[in-house]
């Protein structure tokens, strides 16, 4: 089945160590998106990827990094310099970057750090 | 700055009930795209619709309706006959341009609980 795959569902961590979430996606979508949601708040950008070897800082970027070295795949480090952490990550395709094209989500990975 | 705004934090209906849920944005932009997306408790965005700026037609899809109007920018969503699986967080969003690339602007969202 074609889809997102995010893993862990869940994660926890020790404040200070740095963290990486998985994003794996099959639709052979060019653009990815990591976003982090707070209960009760809607969705704030943190790093996209139009294509392969290149991505751009969205609003609260700091404290992150990502890579993309292959088309499918989009990790994410929570560094230890995020200075709240905990929080619902989730990760997100679309075929192209443009305006048109609708945005499909994997289930999430919830992160809570101590 | 672009923006949307869904004003209704929560709304709790009894099942069977029709339910409006409210979405007003803000765009220099003469082309724009709108989106709506469902967040069931599972956490995962559905996406529902997209709608583009110069088609005002109502959309209908089985229980689901989005009525568009551009005099007074607003993209509402009406669920009919309101079942238990409905109940989600709802999420309006606008597609803005930033720099040569495109983003999504989203709403806070609207909490949505139907009660047997």
């Amino acid at each position: 089945d074609g889809g997102i795959t995010q893993s862990p569902k869940y994660l926890f961590r020790k404040e200070g160590q740095n963290v990486t979430l998985s994003c794996e996606q099959n639709l052979n979508h060019d653009a990815m998106y990591w976003y982090r949601q707070d209960p009760g708040q809607g969705l704030r950008l943190i790093y996209y990827s139009q294509i392969v070897n290149d991505f751009q800082k969205g609003d609260i970027a700091e404290g992150y990094s990502v890579s993309r070295e292959k088309k499918e795949s989009f990790p994410l480090t929570v560094t230890s310099a995020q200075k709240n952490p905990t929080a619902f990550y989730l990760c997100a395709s679309s075929s192209q970057g443009g305006r048109y094209h609708e945005q499909y989500f994997g289930p999430g990975t919830r992160l809570t750090v101590t | 700055a672009q923006k949307v705004t869904q004003a209704q934090t929560e709304i709790s209906v009894v099942e069977k009930e029709d339910v409006t849920l409210d979405c007003v944005y803000e765009t220099r932009d003469t082309t724009y795209y709108l989106f709506w997306y469902k967040q069931p408790p599972s956490g995962e965005l559905v996406f529902l619709i997209r709608r583009n700026s110069f088609d005002e037609q109502n959309e209908i899809s089985g229980r689901y309706s989005w009525n568009f109007q551009k005099s007074t920018s607003s993209f509402n969503f009406t669920i009919t006959a309101s079942q238990v699986v409905d109940s989600a967080v709802y999420f309006c969003a606008l597609s803005e341009a930033v720099d040569s690339n495109y983003q999504l602007i989203w709403g806070a969202g609207t909490k949505l609980i139907i009660k047997p």
